[in-house]
């Protein structure tokens, strides 16, 4: 079955630690994304790939990194410097520009 | 500043009738506008689509309505249904994909 991947579901960490949340595809999908839903703020955009070793910042990149050296992966790095890390992030992929978001489940982070 | 707004958090609907989900946008450059919708916990779901060039696009109880001189969407579901209670996304792409806060839906029995 082809999808999205994101592991883990949960994810509990120590303020001032760095995380690593995973995503993989096997879709064969060349553009990927990361967004964050926090209650009431909707979706928004932290960092997206449209091909293999290029990634561009999104609305909301400021602590946080990513790579992409593989096509089926973009894994996202929350580093300490995340002011408000504590959230729901979802990774999403798609074909082509005239193509929709396809979305993992998601990976709730919480940091204390 | 918001380039998709989706202004209305949450619609009660009566079951089998109709619901209507709105989405206002800002940026004309908007070529390419989707819904989603989203259960808790889980990712969102696309549910329909539809290009800048046209103005209506519907497929089974879903039609997306654009009118682009009022820089406006909306998504009708006929007839709703119990499993339609969601958060629905109106979501806006020029070369990247912005989405609104999201309209949490209701169908009451």
């Amino acid at each position: 079955d082809g999808g999205i991947t994101q592991s883990p579901k949960y994810l509990f960490r120590k303020e001032g630690q760095n995380v690593t949340l995973s995503c993989e595809q096997n879709l064969n999908h060349d553009a990927m994304y990361w967004y964050r839903q926090d209650p009431g703020q909707g979706l928004r955009l932290i960092y997206y790939s449209q091909i293999v070793n290029d990634f561009q910042k999104g609305d909301i990149a400021e602590g946080y990194s990513v790579s992409r050296e593989k096509k089926e992966s973009f894994p996202l790095t929350v580093t300490s410097a995340q002011k408000n890390p504590t959230a729901f992030y979802l990774c999403a992929s798609r074909y082509g520009y005239s193509s929709p978001l396809h979305f993992g489940n998601g990976t709730r982070l919480t940091v204390t | 500043d918001q380039q998709v707004k989706q202004n209305s958090p949450s619609l009660s609907v009566q079951e089998g009738r109709i619901s209507i989900l709105n989405c206002d946008y800002t940026n004309s450059m908007f070529d390419y506008f989707l819904w989603y919708k989203k259960y808790p916990a889980e990712g969102p779901t696309f549910l329909i689509s539809i290009s800048s060039i046209k103005d209506k696009n519907e497929d089974g109880r879903f039609t997306v309505f654009l009118n682009k001189s009022a820089k406006h969407l909306s998504l009708h579901i006929v007839p709703s249904q119990p499993g339609d209670s969601a958060v629905y996304f109106c979501a806006a792409r020029d070369d990247k994909i912005i989405f609104g806060k999201g309209t949490r839906l209701h169908i009451l029995p």
